[in-house]
């Protein structure tokens, strides 16, 4: 079964740092970009940015660039998103996706979720 | 960058269609990608290309994409559709190219 496993729910005060993980397991994890996407409570989807954890490009929107970092180690097929030091405006629910190439208009949709990780940000 | 505007709410009785609209400029020359989120759920990718469906998702979920408005529907409408849908687009010229309609609310009475 393709899936992806994301880390536990966190509860952190502001400026300290967090590093959240997506595992992904059942298909080639090095052949597929994943992407990150925020949601605030009771709000909609926000694209973060992507990796490509084969040689690890990376791009982020640019309304994240600078505020988070999104790295792989693709040894253990998993891709995480970190912060430095957090803000109460970090709180979130934050998603993992698998980016796939559609077979017929060969444009990027996100085919496989992670569960979501909660990060509060309270002090 | 590109925006996408959905309705807030739609609302639609059990067994009726319900129409749920993605606006953009010229959005008829993209290819639309709609994902289907319940309360407490990651989103499921429900319909991509416009019109195609995922493995596992049911006939009844359709889509078509012209001029500044892609459409999803939903025919014989269950309770169980009941959720949150947003559109979403790849804009690959642009520095964000993933792109989210703000979400539709599905209230089925």
């Amino acid at each position: 079964e393709v899936q992806l496993v994301q880390s536990g729910a966190e509860v952190k005060k502001p400026g300290e740092s967090l590093k959240i993980s997506c595992k992904g397991s059942g298909y080639s994890f090095t052949s597929y970009w994943i992407g990150w996407v925020r949601q605030m409570p009771g709000k909609g989807l926000e694209w973060m940015g992507i990796i490509y954890p084969g040689d690890s490009d990376t791009r982020y929107s640019p309304s994240f660039q600078g505020q988070v970092t999104i790295s792989a180690d693709k040894s253990i097929s998993t891709a995480y998103l970190q912060w430095s030091s957090l803000k109460a405006s970090d709180t979130a629910m934050y998603y993992c996706a698998r980016q796939v190439r559609t077979a017929v208009a060969g444009t990027e949709a996100f085919d496989i979720w992670g569960q979501g990780t909660m990060v509060t940000v309270s002090s | 960058s590109y925006v996408l505007t959905q309705p807030p709410s739609v609302s639609v009785a059990p067994g009726q269609t319900a129409r749920i609209t993605c606006g953009g400029n010229n959005i008829g020359s993209k290819s639309v990608h709609w994902y289907q989120q319940k309360p407490g759920q990651a989103p499921v990718l429900v319909v991509y290309d416009d019109s195609d469906r995922p493995s596992g998702i049911p006939e009844r979920f359709s889509g078509s994409n012209s001029g500044n408005t892609a459409t999803l529907t939903i025919s014989r409408v269950e309770a169980g559709d009941e959720a949150d849908y947003y559109c979403q687009v790849w804009d690959s010229s642009s520095d964000h190219p993933a792109v989210f309609g703000g979400g539709t609310k599905l209230t089925v009475l």
